[in-house]
């Protein structure tokens, strides 16, 4: 079965640009969660969708949305980049059992961001 | 106070030994809890989860939790270089929201 996967997989843009970045979740799994991690940091929780509803923000700026599409896939969409934003975008996906905090997260190879 | 710590290493084992990696959270609310291994480049890759207090066996990997402490740990035995990675203990703090450590570099010497 494939797993979670993540377009582009590259991406180099300059300030003031905005970017689209795709993910599509493990078959059967409803959730979709997007982390950016900076180097040298653990990932840092963005948002989180489940049946195309949003469930969970991050400490982001209002330049960063998301939406999640009926088959789950989603996107994450970031406008007016900053050089800060240079970052590994990780999607991760999960099925919601009955106890979701309980659920395992499991994440695509991700899209390499990088502003210039 | 970050609410998930780790000793960011690396930490050097020679091959064979038993690696220990340690984390500790803040927010006593905690329910679940995961160990991701995470290669230099790639994205991070689920190894063990553990819920309740106790220890947790998965072939080389062990996961302990202690709750009362807010401490995770991972044991990795008859280590391998090809262990060498950075480990990240993440906390879900809510619904599916995961909070992660730093992470800690494991470098396994032949």
């Amino acid at each position: 079965d494939a797993g979670v996967t993540q377009s582009p997989t590259h991406l180099i843009k300059t300030r003031g640009q905005q970017v689209t970045l795709r993910c599509s979740p493990i078959s059967g799994h409803k959730s979709v969660s997007w982390y950016q991690q900076v180097l040298g940091q653990g990932p840092q929780f963005i948002f989180q969708y489940y049946e195309k509803e949003e469930r969970g923000r991050g400490n982001f700026p209002d330049r960063f949305s998301a939406r999640q599409f009926p088959n789950y896939s989603s996107e994450l969409n970031v406008n007016a980049l900053l050089l800060g934003d240079s970052a590994l975008y990780l999607c991760a996906s999960s099925l919601i059992p009955l106890a979701p905090s309980y659920n395992e997260q499991f994440f695509g190879p991700g899209t390499r961001l990088t502003v210039l | 106070q970050k609410e998930v710590e780790q000793n960011s290493g690396p930490l050097s084992v020679p091959e064979g030994a038993i690696a220990s990696l340690n984390c500790t959270y803040s927010d006593r609310g905690s329910q679940s809890f995961f160990w991701y291994r995470q290669y230099s480049g790639k994205s991070p890759e689920l190894i063990m989860s553990i819920y309740s207090n106790g220890d947790k066996e998965d072939g080389r990997f062990t996961a302990q939790l202690n709750k009362a402490s807010q401490y995770v740990s991972l044991l990795i035995r008859d280590s391998q270089p090809s262990d060498s990675a950075t480990y990240l203990c993440a906390v879900n703090t809510g619904f599916q929201k995961l909070v992660f450590g730093t992470g800690t570099r494991l470098l396994v010497s032949p």
